[in-house]
């Protein structure tokens, strides 16, 4: 089936550790973006890649590091974790212009992280 | 700075009842395109509805229907006949002529039998 495609859905890190939290989708969008959720917070940018070769930062990019291997996968590592990244994180897609409809996103299922 | 506003963190309706869960924007952008989405407890998000800036007529999906009402920056989900499978959190979301979406904190709906 056709979306995007997160793994691993939940991994349980030590403080200090590293780790990459992996991201494709086949739907040929140009658009890919990380987010974390928190309680109360709703969903906060960490980054975004608007297009193959290109990556920009979020509202909270502290802490992480992407990739945007090529135009299906756009990875997440996460360098030095930290309690404060307890969090899920989820993986979207989008075209990169938005064009009514099908401007939305195409959300992956979300990764379930804890950092103890 | 915010751009998007929910400002009901938790809701309760009656099943089979209809319920309106508030959102409010803010843009300066003349076109854009507002989102709702719904999570359930599983945690995927699932689109729901979508407006354009520029259309005329409130969207509707099934029992979804978005009241848009442009001068006041505010759409609002409208979900008729609530069914035990609505309870969920709700994010509205806008996106501009930029590459953001920027979404609200949600509205965790819970539907009584």
């Amino acid at each position: 089936n056709a979306g995007v495609t997160q793994t691993p859905k939940f991994q349980v890190l030590k403080t200090g550790q590293s780790m990459t939290l992996q991201c494709a989708q086949d739907m040929n969008h140009n658009s890919m973006y990380w987010y974390r959720q928190d309680p109360g917070m709703g969903l906060r940018l960490i980054y975004y890649s608007a297009s193959e070769g290109t990556t920009d930062k979020g509202e909270v990019p502290n802490g992480y590091n992407v990739s945007r291997l090529n135009k299906r996968e756009f990875s997440l590592r996460l360098e030095s974790a930290a309690p404060s990244q307890t969090s899920v994180y989820f993986c979207a897609s989008s075209e990169r212009k938005w064009v009514g409809k099908k401007g939305g996103y195409t959300f992956g299922s979300g990764t379930r992280l804890t950092v103890v | 700075a915010q751009k998007i506003t929910q400002t009901q963190p938790g809701m309760f309706v009656q099943e089979k009842e209809a319920v309106t869960l508030d959102c409010t924007y803010d843009t300066s952008d003349p076109s854009y395109g507002l989102f709702w989405y719904k999570q359930p407890s599983s945690g995927e998000m699932i689109f729901l509805i979508y407006q354009g800036s520029y259309d005329q007529q409130n969207a509707t999906e099934g029992r979804y229907s978005l009241n848009f009402q442009k001068a006041r920056k505010s759409a609002n989900l409208v979900i008729s006949a609530s069914q035990l499978g609505d309870s969920a959190m709700y994010f509205c979301a806008m996106r501009n002529t930029g590459n953001q979406f920027y979404f609200g904190t949600g509205t965790s709906l819970t539907v009584i039998p």
